[in-house]
């Protein structure tokens, strides 16, 4: 079983649409959990950033963890064609354990 | 506020050459971490550093190593260079560790042939 799991895609969404992206992870001890968005060609930057169960949303972007069942997800609202990337999902222990462990990531195509 | 500096950009290397890239992560940040990319594995971790101390390792065979200078710049290391060390290599930036999210740099591109 792999340590972060995402669907690879590619989802494809209308413009406007909501984009929902699902990751889940295997370590109950898990305690910081990040989406980083990555175009083609370009190295990864920093979304959202989640640490408690519930809802964190930061304007377009609602990040939703759900540690009882090991989930964390995305959502994009009023997809853009700008949008159109790869997200990854980021895991990491707490305790000093340095290491975050990504997800292989979903493609995301917003088609205008 | 300047970001998060790898060199070089690009490197071909033959097979049994070894390689060292370098990363200045952004002023302040004393957390260095290393990642492979490549398109079958995705980004997988090889070794954080802070305040000049390894604090985590992945599992990487010993051809791979580091260390970070007092500055916070940090340096990568390949020794004897397989086909299969080509990838993308990233360097990420952070104050004190994981829970602030990374910045990363734009990479290094490692061709070996």
């Amino acid at each position: 079983q792999k340590e972060v799991e995402q669907n690879s895609g590619p989802l494809s969404v209308p413009e406007g649409a909501i984009a929902s992206l699902n990751c889940t992870y295997s370590d109950r001890g898990s305690q910081s959990f990040f989406w980083y968005r990555q175009y083609s060609g370009k190295s990864p930057e920093l979304i959202m950033s989640i640490y408690s169960n519930g809802d964190k949303e930061d304007g377009r972007f609602t990040a939703q963890l759900n540690k009882a069942s090991q989930y964390v997800s995305l959502l994009i609202r009023d997809s853009q064609p700008s949008d159109s990337a790869t997200y990854l999902c980021a895991v990491s222990l707490s305790g000093g354990y340095q290491k975050v462990t990504f997800g292989t990531g979903t493609k995301l195509q917003v088609i205008p | 506020k300047a970001g998060v500096t790898q060199t070089p950009r690009y490197l071909i290397k033959t097979r049994g050459q070894q390689v060292t890239l370098s990363c200045s992560p952004i002023s302040g940040h004393r957390s260095v971490s290393w990642y492979q990319q490549t398109p079958g594995q995705g980004l997988q971790f090889l070794f954080e550093y802070f305040s000049e101390t390894q604090r985590n390792k992945g599992n990487f065979p010993g051809r791979f190593s580091g260390r970070q200078f007092s500055n916070s710049r940090s340096e990568m290391n390949v020794s004897t260079l397989e086909l299969g060390d080509s990838a993308l290599y990233l360097c990420a930036s952070s104050d004190t560790g994981v829970v602030d999210g990374y910045t990363f740099g734009s990479g290094t591109r490692l061709t070996v042939v």
